[in-house]
């Protein structure tokens, strides 16, 4: 049972141009959702978090948006660069016990 | 952010041998670690929570006998493959629980180990 889930598996983006990451989950105890990127043979570096209280979080480049009601959010890179070439993981916890569950990722390609 | 390191970053070994993976949290205390697997492609499984001072928690299907887990302080966490076999070859990555910022709650990841069985 996927309860994270990102449904594309890559993204190819031109540089300067805004990047969409999808996530969508199904538990409705989650109340607290994080974004993490990764490149191969390297831990995931921790992006941008939101809280279910919220619906935006802005951090200079990268804004999540969370829809809790479609239990669904979004990672927006603007403008990409091609630094940010890398595989996505969105992720979700709930406050017991703070275990993440990953989604399967995206891997995002920005191109010159 | 925090910084979380893992030693080593990568391992050959013997099979039937034991392998021993430190996970620390370097400017920050985690009463709470992570420890991860990850095959190629795959995203992350979750294999066990580690807890100061306290028995690791182990996710269903994963041995607790094959993957010992000791959270001696705040700061360190180990990872013990024991009677490693090639199929334990994978990549390990730990994770410190940070709940030390108003309002946040953020797992901050090591570098990763690649663990190779011949």
């Amino acid at each position: 049972d996927q309860q994270v889930k990102q449904n594309s598996p890559s993204l190819s983006v031109q540089e300067g141009r805004i990047s969409i990451l999808n996530c969508d989950y199904t538990n409705s105890m989650f109340d607290y959702f994080l974004w993490y990127k990764k490149y191969p043979a390297e831990g995931p570096t921790f992006l941008i978090s939101i809280s279910s209280i919220k619906d935006k979080n802005e951090d200079g480049r990268f804004t999540v948006f969370l829809n809790k009601s479609a239990k669904h959010l979004s990672l927006h890179i603007v403008p990409s660069q091609p630094g940010d070439s890398a595989v996505y993981f969105c992720a979700a916890s709930s406050n017991q016990g703070g275990k993440l569950i990953f989604g399967q990722g995206t891997e995002l390609s920005v191109k010159p | 952010g925090a910084v979380v390191s893992q030693h080593p970053s990568w391992v050959i070994c013997k099979s039937g041998t034991s392998v021993k993976i430190e996970c620390r949290s370097l400017d920050f205390q985690a009463t709470t670690m992570f420890w991860y697997r990850q095959f190629p492609k795959q995203s992350l499984m979750l294999m066990a929570t580690s807890n100061e001072g306290s028995k690791a928690t182990y996710e269903q299907g994963v041995e607790k006998d094959k993957f010992l887990i000791n959270h001696a302080s705040l700061t360190l966490s180990t990872l013990t493959v024991t009677s490693a076999h090639p199929e334990d070859s994978s990549f390990y990555i730990c994770s410190a629980r940070d709940r030390s910022g108003a309002g946040t709650d953020t797992q901050y990841f090591g570098p990763g180990t690649r663990l190779t069985v011949l």
